[in-house]
């Protein structure tokens, strides 16, 4: 265990649904992030969150909308999604976020939108 | 802007023999460089990261990788495999100068080692 811990493990969801992922860490961590795994592409950065201010977006979707009520939760809130939002939702945490400190993944959330 | 190659889908290598995972990076200074694995169906887990000092880090499992600045390289090596090493490796590179706390990482790379 990592620390950081992701619910549901499994979600298939129809495209007109409306569901929330939701992360948490109780490691002491300041920044907190998102990243979609698709098969046979790179991780890809979503958000990230220090000191429960987001201060990265990469160009994500807007049915893509997170939420980081305090340092130790995140969510990501997902709405109308697409067939090809299908992948492996993680999370990860890391001391800070500008430092050379590792991050800790939770273990994924996959996402089947049908 | 900052990169990370790993050049090889897949390596394959028996039980008992040496194994290396290549990574070469891009940035525009002095890297941070880290190696994760991922098994099936979970979360990427740290191995070992490079920030500065000793070109060679040691890191969890037994594994190892080396620093090599003139070539912008940092592979990962274990010297003698493990059936349970089989898994997903993913290299990644932040560039402290550039403001960004992106994590770049590489595609990954699937680990068979076959008994």
């Amino acid at each position: 265990e990592t620390g950081v811990t992701q619910t549901p493990r499994h979600l298939v969801m129809g495209m007109t649904n409306k569901k929330s992922l939701k992360c948490e860490q109780h490691l002491g961590h300041n920044a907190m992030y998102w990243y979609k795994q698709s098969a046979k592409k790179p991780l890809e950065l979503m958000f990230v969150y220090s000191l429960e201010e987001r201060v990265e977006n990469n160009s994500v979707p807007s049915r893509f909308s997170p939420e980081c009520p305090n340092s130790s939760h995140l969510f990501l809130h997902l709405h109308t999604l697409q067939p090809e939002d299908s992948a492996l939702y993680l999370c990860a945490s890391s001391q800070d976020r500008l430092g050379n400190t590792e991050a800790f993944f939770g273990q994924g959330t996959r996402l089947t939108v049908v | 802007a900052q990169s990370v190659a790993q050049p090889e889908d897949q390596v394959n290598v028996a039980e008992g023999n040496p194994l290396t995972v290549k990574c070469t990076y891009s940035v525009s200074g002095n890297p941070y460089l880290f190696w994760y694995v991922q098994y099936p169906n979970r979360g990427l887990q740290f191995l070992l990261k490079y920030i500065t000092g000793d070109n060679l880090v040691k890191g969890s499992y037994g594994f190892e990788a080396e620093f090599n600045k003139s070539q912008t390289s940092f592979h990962l090596k274990k010297p003698s495999a493990l059936v349970s090493d089989s898994a997903l490796y993913f290299c990644a590179v932040r560039d402290p100068l550039s403001g960004y706390s992106t994590l770049t990482f590489g595609k990954g790379t699937m680990l068979l080692v076959s008994p």
